[in-house]
C-alpha cells in the first residue's frame, strides 16, 4: 500500500511569505505527527494529532506555526510570516498508536523549505 | 527533558567490516527505542524497535541491544555493504507523542 506522502517536496519562498505544507498519512492511521529537521540534527517534534484534534502542540516554536487535520486524515502545516530560521526539512509521520510500546511511526520523504 | 546522544557523528569503514553504532539517553523511563535509517533527501525508515522490557532485537545483518538502566543502546551491523551507507538515527519513545531523536551517525561503507 501507499506510504506517507508529502507535498511539495521542495518549497522556496521569500521572507515574510505564508506557506502551507501537506501530509497524506497511511490510510487508517489515526495518529499523525509533524517534525522539523535542521541540517545536521535529528528531527524535533512539532505537533501530534489523534484523529482530528491536536493532542499536543507543545513543539510548535511560536504562534506563526499552525497545523490542522480537519477530517482526521490529511494534515496541513501552515507557517505565517516566514523567517530565514524556518528553513529546514519538515517531516510528517503517521501510526496506528494502539500500543505505545510497540508503535512504529512511518515517515514521509519530507518537504525541504528554504526561506530566502 | 530527554536527551539522546549518538557517537560517533561519522564513521567510514571498508566493505565487509563489522561495526557498532552507539546511542545513549538520559532518562530511562521509556516505552521503546528505535533505530532508523535516513538516506539523503528521503524520510526515515524504521530498522528495529526494542520495547523497554526487551534486551535486543535482530533483523538480518542488524542487531540492536538495549540496556535501559544505563541508558545505552548499540546497533551492530555485520558484514557491511556499500548499500548500508546512510545516516542512522536512534530515537526513544517516552509517550504517545514523545519521540526524541539523536543527531545521528553518518556511515560510509567504502567498496
Amino acid at each position: 500500500g501507499a506510504g506517507v506522502s508529502q507535498t511539495p517536496s521542495n518549497k522556496v519562498t521569500e521572507k515574510g511569505k505564508y506557506v502551507e505544507l501537506r501530509c497524506d498519512p497511511i490510510s487508517g492511521h489515526t495518529a499523525l505527527y509533524w517534525y522539523r529537521q535542521s541540517l545536521g540534527q535529528g528531527p524535533e517534534f512539532l505537533i501530534y494529532f489523534q484523529g482530528t484534534g491536536a493532542a499536543d502542540d507543545s513543539g510548535l516554536p511560536n504562534d506563526r506555526f499552525f497545523a490542522v487535520r480537519p477530517e482526521g486524515s490529511v494534515s496541513t502545516l501552515k507557517i505565517q510570516r516566514t523567517e530565514r530560521g524556518d528553513s529546514a526539512v519538515y517531516l510528517c509521520a503517521s501510526s496506528l498508536l494502539v500500543d505505545v510500546s510497540t508503535d512504529t511511526q512511518y515517515f514521509g520523504p519530507g518537504t525541504r523549505l528554504t526561506v530566502l | 527533558k530527554q536527551e539522546v546522544t549518538q557517537i560517533p557523528a561519522a564513521l567510514s569503514v571498508p566493505e565487509g567490516e563489522n561495526l557498532v553504532l552507539n546511542c545513549s539517553f538520559t532518562d530511562s523511563a521509556i516505552y521503546n527505542l528505535q533505530w532508523f535509517r535516513q538516506d539523503p533527501g528521503k524520510g526515515l525508515t524504521s530498522l528495529l524497535l526494542i520495547q523497554s522490557s526487551q534486551r535486543e532485537q535482530t533483523s538480518g545483518r542488524l542487531n540492536a541491544s538495549l540496556d535501559k538502566s544505563s541508558g545505552r543502546s548499540t546497533l551492530y551491523i555485520a558484514a557491511s555493504q556499500p548499500g548500508d551507507s546512510a545516516t542512522y538515527l536512534c530515537a526513544v519513545r517516552t509517550g504517545a507523542n514523545n519521540l526524541f531523536f539523536g543527531t545521528g551517525t553518518r556511515l560510509t561503507v567504502i567498496p
